[in-house]
């Protein structure tokens, strides 16, 4: 399969812990972008990182990408309760406009 | 800014019956697309539509016919539902092909077919 599988299925934590998501994958990528979704509502984009680089922040958010051991993690630091949420990560491959979804990790920040 | 909006947000069928979803953006996007999320899993494309004028097939698209009205509607249409269809629909859109890809949703349409 081509999709993302993301690690842990399931997270809990405390408020104010910091919260990794990792997300690996198989085929080769154009980008790899970290999508949230709150129970019940669409999908939100959060962070796009390209092929060629390594790293990326946005406010409390941290992404990395190893190509050569195709992975990627999501760090969200000093977590809120209103992070609790599902996060998807979601593979470009070359030009194809069929984005793939991995199964997700449900996050839990407990107040 | 209204972005994607989806009609209608719920909707119960029996089997055999027919079904459009309806879909508008107004972020004057390229493409658009229709995912389809069982519980516990990720979205999988049914269809989509690089440009108007045009659309392809995803992942999954046994049962669903879609129509790119326009360049701001796509509608998703299931000419006979059937139970495995029960899901929660979702619409997207992104600028095309040139940018990031970065895709906008709307609220998701919940079909339960019995």
């Amino acid at each position: 399969s081509q999709q993302g599988e993301e690690d842990p299925q399931a997270l809990s934590i405390q408020e104010g812990e910091n919260a990794t998501m990792n997300c690996s994958y198989k085929t080769s990528i154009n980008n790899l972008q970290w999508y949230r979704q709150n129970s019940g509502r669409g999908l939100v984009h959060l962070i796009l990182i390209r092929s060629n680089e390594r790293e990326k922040h946005s406010g409390r958010l941290r992404v990395t990408l190893d190509t050569s051991k195709k992975s990627s993690s999501l760090l969200i630091t000093a977590s809120r309760a209103a992070d609790t949420a599902s996060y998807f990560c979601v593979l470009r491959a070359g030009s194809s406009y069929k984005l793939i979804f991995g199964s997700g990790t449900r996050l839990l920040v407990r107040p | 800014n209204a972005g994607v909006t989806q009609t209608p947000k719920f909707q119960v069928l029996k089997t055999g019956q027919s079904m459009t979803l309806q879909c508008a953006q107004d972020m004057n996007h390229n493409s658009m697309y229709w995912y389809r999320q069982d519980p516990g899993m990720g979205l999988r494309l049914i269809y989509y539509s690089a440009s108007e004028g045009t659309t392809d097939k995803g992942e999954v698209p046994n049962g669903y016919n879609v129509s790119r009205l326009n360049k701001r509607e796509f509608s998703l249409r299931l000419e006979s539902a059937a139970p495995s269809q029960t899901s929660v629909y979702f619409c997207a859109s992104s600028l095309g092909a040139s940018n990031t890809g970065e895709l906008f949703f709307g609220e998701g349409s919940r079909l339960t077919v019995l």
